[in-house]
């Protein structure tokens, strides 16, 4: 199992410029999640999605948007990057709630907008 | 809302010293509390883990007791070694709809040979 995949690895961006993070799990987990870490800060909920066709708001959503076609795969998108979204961005993973559900997370993708 | 505090780094230590790397929460509920390590260039890694009041997780050598009297849950490890270079994460979790993982800020622990 390659667990969480998330591509790129880093990319940088020019302000108002649009990507698409990608992240994709083959664990057949239900739940998936996007967090981002700020430099020295503990790492906030951007969206979450508890199964195909569902998500929802984190924490931090303003500027992003996500979708959940498949179980395997969960996007990120940023519409107009702006410098407030330089960080390093990190997607999970879990089977399901409940005590017991580690979430698994990928390598990051680390993200600077100029 | 619920929070997690840590002690603030970078925790510089020798070789085979003690550990400990405190973790304090506020929360409406009983959560369940995690400890996640991040080495160098990678995502984070589920470190151990408690459910309840009193319960003791471990791992690698690694301690933290849930103590819901003082809101704590304290990092732990008896002798350091250079490989436990990292940053650590203190996170709680609801056990219901989303699953979301509420962190504290990290804590950089630096052990030198």
């Amino acid at each position: 199992n390659a667990g969480v995949t998330q591509t790129p690895k880093f990319r940088i961006l020019k302000i108002g410029q649009s990507m698409t993070l990608q992240c994709t799990q083959d664990m057949n987990h239900n739940y998936m999640y996007w967090y981002r870490q700020d430099p020295g800060m503990g790492l906030k909920l951007i969206y979450y999605s508890v199964g195909a066709g569902i998500t929802d708001k984190g924490e931090v959503p303003n500027g992003y948007n996500v979708s959940r076609s498949t179980t395997e795969d969960f996007p990120l998108r940023l519409e107009l990057a702006a410098p407030s979204q330089t960080s390093v961005y990190f997607c999970a993973s879990s089977y399901s709630s409940g005590a017991v559900n580690e979430q698994f997370f990928g390598p990051g993708t680390r993200l600077t907008v100029l | 809302g619920d929070s997690v505090t840590q002690m603030e780094g970078p925790v510089t230590l020798s070789e085979e010293a003690f550990l400990t790397i405190n973790c304090t929460y506020t929360a409406t509920g009983y959560p369940s509390l995690f400890w996640y390590v991040q080495y160098p260039g990678e995502g984070l890694q589920l470190l151990l883990k408690a459910t309840k009041a009193d319960d003791k997780g471990s791992n690698k050598g690694f301690e933290a007791t849930y103590r819901k009297e003082t809101t704590s849950f304290h990092l732990e490890k008896g002798s350091v070694q250079v490989s436990d270079s990292a940053v650590y994460f203190c996170a709680l979790r609801y056990n219901n709809a989303g699953n979301m993982l509420t962190f504290g800020g990290g804590t950089r622990l630096m052990v030198k040979p």
